[in-house]
């Protein structure tokens, strides 16, 4: 198993433009995440997804789009990008029942720097 | 979610163990303590979790305290690949429960 990958690992945008992020994990996980990392800071949560079809906010959603159409993906769209979301950008994903904890599955993170 | 408390770093000697304290003085019944960890870079890692007894898995042990308060988790024998940064989050076990991440701590691991 791959795991989860992110693509790309590096992007300059400028300011306005819009990109989005891949995600795919092969594990057949339910849950599926997004976060990003400013620098010396811990992850915030963006979006998450419960499963294909379902998305909800996280912490830190403005600026940001998901959608989830099968459960291996879980892209994450930036329509106008601004200086603010310069970060590191981590998807996961998890298996999560009713009750239980399974613990998430990162990818290696995309780094993006607008300009 | 409770909030968790822990120094910014500390460090220990190559083949020593590191024990990271985490104080979570609000943490209620329901909430499991979980540990992960980022080594320079990288995606975080998860470790281990525990509701109250003590645990302990190939990576590592966690001690939490009889009134929950604060827990200490414990790398045998660090080695050099084990610097990085380690959260200590605490939450509630369920579908919808999500994880978020302080700062952590840095360790270090010197040779």
């Amino acid at each position: 198993n791959a795991g989860v990958t992110q693509t790309p690992k590096f992007r300059i945008l400028k300011i306005g433009q819009s990109m989005t992020l891949q995600c795919t994990q092969d594990m057949n996980h339910n849950y599926m995440y997004w976060y990003r990392q400013d620098p010396g800071m811990g992850l915030k949560l963006i979006y998450y997804s419960v499963g294909a079809g379902i998305t909800d906010k996280g912490e830190v959603p403005n600026g940001y789009n998901v959608s989830r159409s099968t459960t291996e993906d879980f892209p994450l769209r930036l329509e106008l990008a601004a200086p603010s979301q310069t970060s590191v950008y981590f998807c996961a994903s998890s298996y999560s029942t009713s009750g239980g904890y399974n613990e998430q599955f990162f990818g290696p993170g995309t780094r993006l720097t607008v300009l | 979610d409770a909030k968790t408390t822990q120094p910014p770093s500390m460090d220990c000697a190559e083949g020593r163990a590191a024990n990271l304290p985490c104080n979570h003085s609000t943490i209620s019944g329901n909430e499991y303590v979980y540990w992960y960890r980022q080594i320079h870079s990288q995606g975080p890692q998860y470790i281990i979790h525990g509701l109250k007894n003590n645990e302990t898995n190939e990576m590592a042990s966690l001690i939490i305290t009889e009134d929950r308060k604060s827990s200490t988790l414990i790398l045998p024998h660090a080695t050099l690949r084990d610097t990085a940064v380690y959260y200590c989050i605490v939450r509630v076990a369920g579908a919808n429960s999500k994880l978020t991440f302080g700062k952590g701590i840095t360790l270090s691991v010197r040779p």
